[in-house]
Formats: structure tokens, C-alpha cells, sequence
């Protein structure tokens, strides 16, 4: 089945930008919707955006205007990079895959703690 | 963009019991609806998916229902392992927006 993996900087400072990878095993990410979603500590999942290995990208509103996402396959990889951030920012990021454009998401990522401070 | 309302937010409940969570969506979305279990320190996992749909592997206790704005999940008989918060999900088009979540404890 498939696996994800995400790593990046665990931590951050305000106003830069924070650079995550999603890394897939046992499964090409050109078959997949990838969507990250983001979870500060005690607090319920935000859905931040997702991409189709194909260019395609679609961003939560709240956030479209500091988010990008691509796709290298060469890599079997997809990247998050959110910019301008501030602690508000600070939360587990997750990636997730789904199996079609009206799928749910059925394989997650452990998740990778991020925080933003000086 | 379309809201998901999940209530109760918390519950506690007896070993045994039936429990039941409930979403409402802020427009119709057919059956484009997933329920997700997490559990502390861990990603969400996927319980059901078209609103009724079990999951592979997941216990037959878990069942869903529902279509359109109004949307539940219940465990039939909790046992100490379903301990967790479980959120639903509208999967039709982005934003694939969650519900705020629903923690699940034994009373």
C-alpha cells in the first residue's frame, strides 16, 4: 500500500517560508490527488490545498495567497511551501492522498510538527 | 464555501453503548461525506467513505448513514479502543472542508 512521508524544518521564523515534502513509496503520485492538510496542537484539521501531478492546484482561500504546491515524479514527490508565516501557522502538517478528484482521502502521512518562532 | 457542523463536540460515554455523531452540511453534497478516527499523536484515519461505506478493515460497530445536508456516524457497541476524536469531511469539490471534530471518551 501506499506510504507518505513527510519531512521538512521543524522550525521556522516568522515572515519566512516554510518548505515541506511529501515523499510516496509503493505507489506512483501520478495516480493520486495530494492534498496537504494542517492541525495546530489541539485543534481540529485544516484543509490547505491540493495538487494533481498533472500541474493542477487547487488552495483553501484563506490561505491562496502564501501557498504553493508542485509535483516532481522523478522524485515520486510533492512539496508545500507556505509563505509570510507567523505563529498562527505553527501546527502538524499532513499529506494525504485520494484516489480520484471526488475521493476521500485514504493514506496519510505521520505528520511533521512545524513551528514558527525566532 | 460550503460549511460542516459536527456536534456533539465532546461525548462520554459507557463501555458498550451506542454513540452517534452527527454533521451537517451547509448545502447538499449527495453522499460525498468521509469519517475519519484520530487518535492522539496520530493522522486521521479513514472510517467510511460515501457517507455508508466501511472502510476496509474497519470494525463492523462503525456505520454511516445519511445524504444531502445531514450526516451521522455511529458506534454500535464503543469499546476502549474507539477512544479518539472523529471528524467528517465533505470530499465533492474543494474546499474539502472538516467538521470541527467530535472527542469520544469512556465514561
Amino acid at each position: 500500500q501506499v506510504q507518505l512521508q513527510e519531512s521538512g524544518p521543524g522550525l521556522v521564523k516568522p515572515s519566512e517560508t516554510l518548505s515541506l515534502t511529501c515523499t510516496v513509496s509503493d505507489g506512483s503520485i501520478s495516480s493520486y490527488y495530494w492534498s496537504w492538510v494542517r492541525q495546530p496542537a489541539g485543534n481540529g484539521l485544516e484543509w490547505i490545498g491540493r495538487i494533481y501531478p498533472s500541474g493542477s492546484t487547487n488552495y483553501n482561500t484563506s490561505l491562496k495567497s502564501r501557498v504553493t504546491m508542485s509535483a516532481d515524479t522523478s522524485k515520486n514527490q510533492v512539496s508545500l511551501k507556505l509563505s509570510s508565516v507567523t505563529a498562527a501557522d505553527t501546527a502538524v502538517y499532513y499529506c494525504a492522498s485520494a484516489y480520484g478528484d471526488y475521493a476521500p482521502f485514504d493514506y496519510w502521512g505521520q505528520g511533521t510538527l512545524v513551528t514558527v518562532s525566532s | 464555501d460550503i460549511q460542516m457542523t459536527q456536534s456533539p463536540s465532546s461525548l462520554s460515554a459507557s463501555v458498550g453503548d451506542r454513540v452517534t455523531i452527527t454533521c451537517r452540511a451547509s448545502q447538499g453534497i449527495g453522499n460525498y461525506v468521509a469519517w475519519y478516527q484520530q487518535k492522539p499523536g496520530k493522522a486521521p484515519k479513514l472510517l467510511i467513505y460515501a457517507a455508508s461505506t466501511l472502510q476496509s478493515g474497519v470494525p463492523s460497530r462503525f456505520s454511516g448513514s445519511g445524504s444531502g445536508t445531514d450526516f451521522t456516524l455511529t458506534i454500535s457497541s464503543l469499546q476502549p479502543e474507539d477512544v479518539a476524536t472523529y471528524y467528517c469531511q465533505k470530499y465533492n469539490s474543494v474546499p474539502k472542508t472538516f467538521g470541527q471534530g467530535t472527542k469520544v471518551e469512556i465514561k
